[in-house]
């Protein structure tokens, strides 16, 4: 079984659509996260849930939403899309703990490519 | 605020040479260091981590890495390289606060290129 899983992989939209990536981890993780990744293949974190709550927001256009049903599921509704908005966006999870096991590993899925026309 | 640099955009390295790939960081304290490995079209996985103890960490693949503090360094490194173990290497750093909104910070990436 695959430990996070992102649909769709590919996604080929026209600018000022309306699309949603959706994200599911079998980990029993408690924090999930959005990290976009550039054409320079430079990763950027967006979004970061923990246990349902909101725990990071990066300087992120309001186009963008982050919405999480339950702690297994993190999805991604982006609005009125952009060129600029074009890339691969990563889905993660972790353990988040206290003392050393705050050092949580990330888990990420395979990346769900964003073409925007 | 914590960063991480990488200063390499590409190595090169033939097989079976040792590699190293750099990285410096910058953050309050003592950090969390991590290091990731992204094949194409696929997701990052994790390498290795440093937490606390001695200053050289093993990980997958053969890999291992350094944390040097008064040089604020943590490279990666492998006797012999294969050229399976070409790919992007991600070093990221992540501060010691208990804070929920601490987060794990990845440096611009160094492709790395073995040649047979």
């Amino acid at each position: 079984d695959t430990a996070v899983s992102q649909t769709p992989k590919y996604l080929v939209t026209q600018m000022g659509n309306d699309k949603s990536i959706k994200c599911e981890q079998n980990l029993g993780h408690d924090t999930m996260y959005w990290y976009k990744q550039d054409s320079k293949k430079f990763l950027k974190i967006m979004f970061s849930y923990n246990n349902k709550e909101l725990i990071i927001n990066e300087t992120v256009p309001n186009r963008f939403s982050p919405k999480s049903p339950d702690k297994a599921h993190l999805n991604l509704h982006i609005n009125s899309l952009e060129l600029g908005d074009s890339a691969v966006y990563f889905c993660a999870s972790s353990q988040r703990g206290r003392g050393f096991s705050g050092a949580n590993v990330l888990t990420f899925g395979a990346g769900s490519r964003l073409t925007v026309l | 605020a914590q960063s991480v640099a990488q200063p390499e955009d590409q190595v090169n390295v033939a097989e079976g040479n040792p590699l190293t790939v750099k990285c410096t960081y910058s953050v309050s304290g003592n950090p969390y260091l991590f290091w990731y490995v992204q094949y194409p079209n696929r997701g990052l996985q994790f390498l290795l981590k440093y937490i606390t103890g001695d200053n050289l960490v093993k990980g997958s693949y053969g890999f291992e890495a350094e944390f040097n503090k008064s040089q604020t360094s943590f490279h990666l490194k492998k006797p012999s390289a294969l050229v399976s173990d070409s790919a992007l290497y991600f070093c990221a750093v992540r501060d010691r606060t208990y804070s929920s909104a601490s987060k794990i910070i990845f440096g611009s990436g160094t492709r790395l290129s073995i040649r047979p």
